[in-house]
């Protein structure tokens, strides 16, 4: 089955690491976008990419950056420029029609120690 | 601006009973479209239903429906028949713009989000 996967589920980082969470889909969609997720608020953007090599900041890309080296793969680093990393991220995907909106990944944690 | 608006933050329901989930708008772009994601505990965003603008009737899907007064730029969201696994957080969201233009792909928008709990 088509789908978007994300790894890993948890992720733990010492203050000043960088970390790189994975971002991989097979449905062949064009538009990949990372979000974060804050406890009881929505979601907000961070980046997006609609082709290859080519990519957008969102609404709060400081702190992070991305690449889009293959069509399947958008994968997010969280730097340590990042203040307040502890969140929860979403990747998803949309093809060039977008009426449906996005697939969704399972997320990942990640936990600042 | 917050574009999406979701006023409750969470909501009780029984079981078998319905429930409306509130979700207004704001654009001043002829074309958008809203959606409605449910988010369970274990995180994935679920897709429920698809409202588009320019769309007369009222989107279904199943034992979603969704309440489109675009006058008063409104898309509540009514679930039927609550079950215990429609416990969850369900998010309204729009995109603004026609969805098969590339310039609508940056603008995607979501609420805060409303707590639904279903209660036996």
């Amino acid at each position: 089955d088509g789908g978007i996967t994300q790894s890993p589920k948890y992720l733990f980082r010492k203050e000043g690491q960088n970390v790189t969470l994975s971002c991989e889909q097979n449905l062949n969609h064009d538009a990949m976008y990372w979000y974060r997720q804050d406890p009881g608020q929505g979601l907000r953007l961070i980046y997006y990419s609609q082709i290859v090599n080519d990519f957008q900041k969102g609404d709060i890309a400081e702190g992070y950056s991305v690449s889009r080296e293959k069509k399947e793969s958008f994968p997010l680093t969280v730097t340590s420029a990042q203040k307040n990393p502890t969140a929860f991220y979403l990747c998803a995907s949309r093809d060039k029609t977008g009426n449906y909106g996005y697939t969704f990944g399972s997320g990942t944690r990640l936990t600042v120690v | 601006a917050q574009k999406i608006t979701q006023t409750q933050p969470g909501m009780f329901v029984q079981e078998k009973e319905a429930v409306t989930l509130d979700c207004t708008y704001d654009t001043s772009d002829p074309s958008y479209g809203l959606f409605w994601y449910k988010q369970p505990s274990s995180g994935e965003m679920i897709f429920l239903i698809y409202q588009g603008s320019y769309d007369q009737q009222n989107a279904t899907e199943g034992r979603y429906s969704l309440n489109f007064q675009k006058a008063r730029k409104s898309a509540n969201l009514v679930i039927s028949a609550s079950q215990l696994g429609d416990s969850a957080m369900y998010f309204c969201a729009m995109r603004e713009g026609r969805g098969s233009t590339t310039d609508s792909w940056g603008k995607f928008q979501f609420g805060a989000g409303t707590q639904v709990v279903v209660t036996p």
